[in-house]
């Protein structure tokens, strides 16, 4: 598996649910990224961690938990969604984070839609 | 706040023809400068960057411009094909490790 994977690709959920968004990059890059992706809006950036560790966090609701356990894998634990946080949540990576001029990799998406 | 300004946010053109679309951005301390492809279901894909050091750079059938004192930069696409479909999103380099996104350009190549 090359690239970068992203688990699940659908997911539905009620607003009292608890659940968690995969991705997991081959690349060796040491940098990792949530988007969030809606409809005729730009990209939302959520976080970004560099070697583990988290150096951005977008003012983002603390209903959305990111976890990196190492540089290859990320985590968004999501608790307690509302229905406006359905969209498309999109991972990537790049080589670094040093700054915005980073190339990004994306994977292919996790389609979240909450009731 | 920084912000990055697309348009248009949606552009229908003649197979074969050229397509140009059009960002401009409020950072001026912004020195990169990418165009990702997004084919419908798919992830974005980088296709072509430029930096604030030069003006234009070129890939076959893509090129784009950049103007730093006006602070926009173009895309243009000349002979389109289907396979061309697709929304487009420009950005630029913001602070803090970010990039600031455009909201996107569905381009339909019309047969």
């Amino acid at each position: 598996e090359t690239g970068v994977t992203q688990t699940p690709r659908h997911l539905v959920m009620g607003m009292t649910n608890k659940k968690s968004l995969k991705c997991e990059q081959h690349l060796g890059h040491n940098a990792m990224y949530w988007y969030k992706q809606s409809a005729k809006k730009p990209l939302e950036l959520m976080f970004v961690y560099s070697l583990e560790e988290r150096v951005e966090n977008n003012s983002v609701p603390s209903r959305f938990s990111p976890e990196c356990p190492n540089s290859s894998h990320l985590f968004l634990h999501l608790h307690t969604l509302q229905p406006e946080d359905s969209a498309l949540y999109l991972c990537a990576s790049s080589q670094e984070a040093i700054s915005g001029a980073n190339v990004l990799t994306f994977g292919a998406g996790s389609r979240l839609t909450v009731l | 706040g920084e912000n990055v300004k697309q348009h248009p946010s949606t552009l229908s053109v003649q197979e074969g023809d050229s397509a140009v679309i059009k960002c401009t951005y409020s950072d001026s301390a912004s020195n990169y400068f990418p165009w990702y492809k997004q084919e419908l279901g798919k992830r974005p894909q980088l296709i072509i960057d430029i930096r604030s050091n030069v003006g234009e750079k070129k890939d076959q059938r893509i090129a784009v411009t950049l103007n730093k004192t006006a602070k926009h930069f173009s895309l243009h696409i000349t002979e389109t094909q289907p396979e061309d479909s697709a929304v487009y999103f420009c950005a630029a380099s913001g602070s803090n490790y970010q990039l600031i996104w455009g909201a996107g350009t569905k381009l339909i190549i019309k047969p």
